[in-house]
């Protein structure tokens, strides 16, 4: 049973538009959410992460809006450029985040110039 | 940052022969450190969780006594895929739970089995 719910598994954005990938959860145990940002041949990179407490976290370019109700969450990549083209994945996990990591299915980004 | 690193980042052997990979947590120590598998175009698939002096704790369906896993120290975990056959070749990636309660991922080692 796949416990987070990752859309859409690719996507087209031009250079300078906002990208916007979704999450969904089942598990209402998951208090910490993260996004790894992953390019080919090498291992995820941590981008950004939040807790159920805020529902809007930015870091630069990259925001992440939590719903607690709905179990969503997304990652907003605004002004994508050609250098964000990468696999992004979300992720969930329970208390401590060098806890066990529930991954979500991964999207393909590609910015286009 | 904390830094996890990954040996060897590739490497290509013979079905039938045993291969050994690891990670280690560079600048932190890991009480955690926890084995994926990768194929192409899909997301990671947690193996085992590596707990340091005890026995690795396996996920349904992954067979032990294929991938042995061994948390020696704190910053040093192996994964040994025994016997491996061309199944076996994917992309194994570890990572550590590290400062500020993040878990750190390691470059990944790619595993081609012929």
């Amino acid at each position: 049973q796949q416990q987070v719910k990752q859309s859409p598994q690719s996507l087209i954005v031009q250079k300078g538009g906002i990208s916007i990938i979704n999450c969904a959860y089942e598990n209402t145990a998951f208090d910490y959410f993260p996004w790894y940002q992953q390019f080919p041949g090498k291992g995820p990179a941590l981008l950004i992460a939040i807790r159920p407490d805020v529902s809007e976290k930015k870091e630069g370019r990259f925001t992440i809006s939590f719903n607690k109700s709905a179990k969503q969450f997304s990652l907003h990549i605004m002004d994508s450029q050609p250098g964000d083209s990468a696999t992004y994945f979300c992720a969930a996990s329970i208390g401590n985040a060098g806890n066990m990591l529930t991954f979500g299915g991964g999207t393909r980004l590609m910015v286009k110039p | 940052g904390a830094v996890v690193s990954q040996h060897p980042s590739w490497v290509i052997c013979k079905s039938g022969t045993s291969v050994k990979i690891e990670c280690r947590s560079l600048d932190f120590q890991a009480t955690t450190m926890f084995w994926y598998r990768q194929f192409p175009k899909q997301s990671l698939m947690l193996m085992a969780t590596s707990n340091e002096g005890s026995k690795a704790t396996y996920e349904q369906g992954v067979e032990k006594d294929k991938f042995l896993i061994n948390h020696a120290s704190l910053t040093l975990s192996t994964l040994t895929v025994t016997s491996a056959h061309p199944e076996d070749s994917s992309f194994y990636i570890c990572s550590a739970g590290g400062p500020a309660e993040t878990q750190y991922f390691g470059p990944g080692t790619r595993l081609l089995v012929l």
